[in-house]
């Protein structure tokens, strides 16, 4: 079974870029027509999807948040990883990483909260 | 605002059955078969309960069940449990090949 690991700060001064890495463990970047997808979650509210990465590395994101998110995938270490621009206070958020198919997935363990401060 | 409807909240006492709908358009529910439904307990990760409308992951207990009608997908539990209060996401797939998840609903078993 595919497990996931978070790296990554959880303070991120705002007007910087948020950078998240999911390690990929039980399983490979590669596998065919796995999506690599990236979730979030403000305290006290719902989830938001962010986008996705499909295996061949082309990539969907949230129009709310196309603008400044890039999704990337290095199979070199078997990890996909999560870029976000222009931080504000609204960015943050519990971050959660996935896998499985663009719409049903399983998110890797208890995610990683960022917490967006100067 | 979210994409997809739900209710902020629904009850129900132990061993009787709840519904919980999701409602959106002819743009994401209506068009696919592709809605899933997530359990989050407090201060853990989403868990996927139900998939493509109606199917269940392994090990998923068979009293979650899921079916759609028109623009609105359903989650039903029944021989309600302690253990099944939490929130719960519906999501689907849409027409701009994006994601949309609802709002959330919040189970409370009395």
């Amino acid at each position: 079974q595919v497990q996931l690991q978070y790296s990554g700060p959880g303070l991120v001064k705002p007007s910087e870029t948020l950078s998240l890495t999911c390690t990929i463990s039980g399983g490979s970047v590669n596998f065919n027509n796995y999506y690599w997808t990236w979730i979030r979650q403000p305290p006290g509210k719902g989830l938001e999807w962010i986008g996705y990465i499909y295996y061949s590395g082309s990539t969907t994101y949230s129009p709310s948040l196309k603008s400044r998110v890039t999704i990337s995938i290095d199979t070199s270490k078997n990890q996909f990883s999560l870029r976000l621009s222009s931080v504000t206070a609204a960015d943050t958020a519990v971050y959660y990483c996935a896998s499985g198919s663009v719409d049903a997935f399983d998110i890797g363990g208890p995610g990683t909260m960022v917490i967006v401060s100067s | 605002q979210s994409a997809l409807t739900q209710p902020a909240s629904v009850s129900g006492s132990p061993g009787q059955s709840i519904t919980i709908s999701c409602t959106g358009t002819t743009s994401d529910v209506g068009r696919y078969k592709y809605v899933s439904w997530y359990q989050q307990h407090p201060g853990k990760a989403p868990k996927l309960l139900i998939y493509e409308v109606s199917n269940r992951p392994s090990g998923v207990s068979n009293r979650f069940s899921g079916s759609k009608s028109g623009n609105t997908a359903s989650l039903t539990i029944s021989g309600l449990q302690a253990e099944d209060e939490a929130d719960y996401y519906c999501s689907s797939y849409t027409t701009t090949s994006t994601l949309a998840f609802g709002g959330g609903t919040k189970l409370t078993v009395l």
